[in-house]
């Protein structure tokens, strides 16, 4: 499997709704990224698992809530988002190592709409 | 602060010519750099990925170049098809952060080859 899946492949969500995106990969990748883009502009990183622990928050708004329940899976919890939150949500996963020699694998993407 | 631009930010070419995308970056000290390909409303596909002991990879009609020393990446076509188009990104994973490390990606182009 050389694949990360990434559900729903489309959200529409009220601004008092509470949402989640997952994310899961079977690569044996032990680190785990979430990006945002917007349309016409590249990925911006939003948080880095390294081992299922937190190890970079790009300084997200609290009403993104990342999880990383295990070395395959990776959540994104959505609570109070506003409009300008609705973009395209990628997920990535990469294998860990000293001289950081490994590319990214990414998801199709949660086409997320906030209404 | 670290940067990566790619020139152009748009080109369109006819069917069969061979064309170049740049990339450029301000950190000498690279890991490697990844090319990708997105879709619209898609993610990221990679294309091809170069180590930073690395001076060039090929996938078929895709030849990707580094050279750390000018902080410049290409990739070359060859043969363009109308299938080629999509937005290409250059994504390059410098040093400075904690072990999980992070790319730094270019805001990409959008090639367009016409029948």
């Amino acid at each position: 499997d050389t694949e990360v899946t990434q559900t729903p492949k489309h959200l529409v969500m009220g601004m008092t709704n509470k949402k989640s995106l997952k994310c899961e990969q079977h690569m044996g990748h032990r680190a785990m990224y979430w990006y945002k883009q917007k349309a016409k502009k590249p990925p911006e990183l939003m948080f880095v698992y390294s081992y299922e622990k937190l190890s970079i928050n790009e300084s997200v708004p609290s009403r993104f809530s990342p999880e990383c329940p295990n070395s395959s899976l990776l959540n994104l919890h959505l609570h109070a988002l506003q409009p300008e939150d609705s973009a395209l949500y990628l997920c990535a996963s990469s294998h860990m190592d000293r001289g950081l020699s490994y590319g990214y694998t990414f998801g199709s993407g949660t086409r997320l709409t906030v209404v | 602060k670290q940067e990566v631009t790619q020139i152009p930010a748009a080109l369109s070419v006819p069917e069969g010519e061979n064309l170049v995308l740049n990339c450029s970056f301000t950190d000498s000290a690279i890991y490697n750099l990844q090319w990708f390909r997105q879709d619209p409303g898609k993610g990221l596909t990679s294309l091809l990925l170069i180590q930073s002991s690395q001076r060039e990879q090929t996938s078929g009609r895709l030849n990707a170049s580094l050279d750390k020393s000018s902080g410049r990446s290409t990739l070359y076509i060859a043969a363009s098809q109308p299938g080629d188009s999509a937005t290409y990104l250059c994504a390059a994973r410098l040093p400075g952060y904690s072990s999980a490390s992070k790319i730094i990606f270019g805001s990409g182009t959008r090639l367009s080859i016409r029948p």
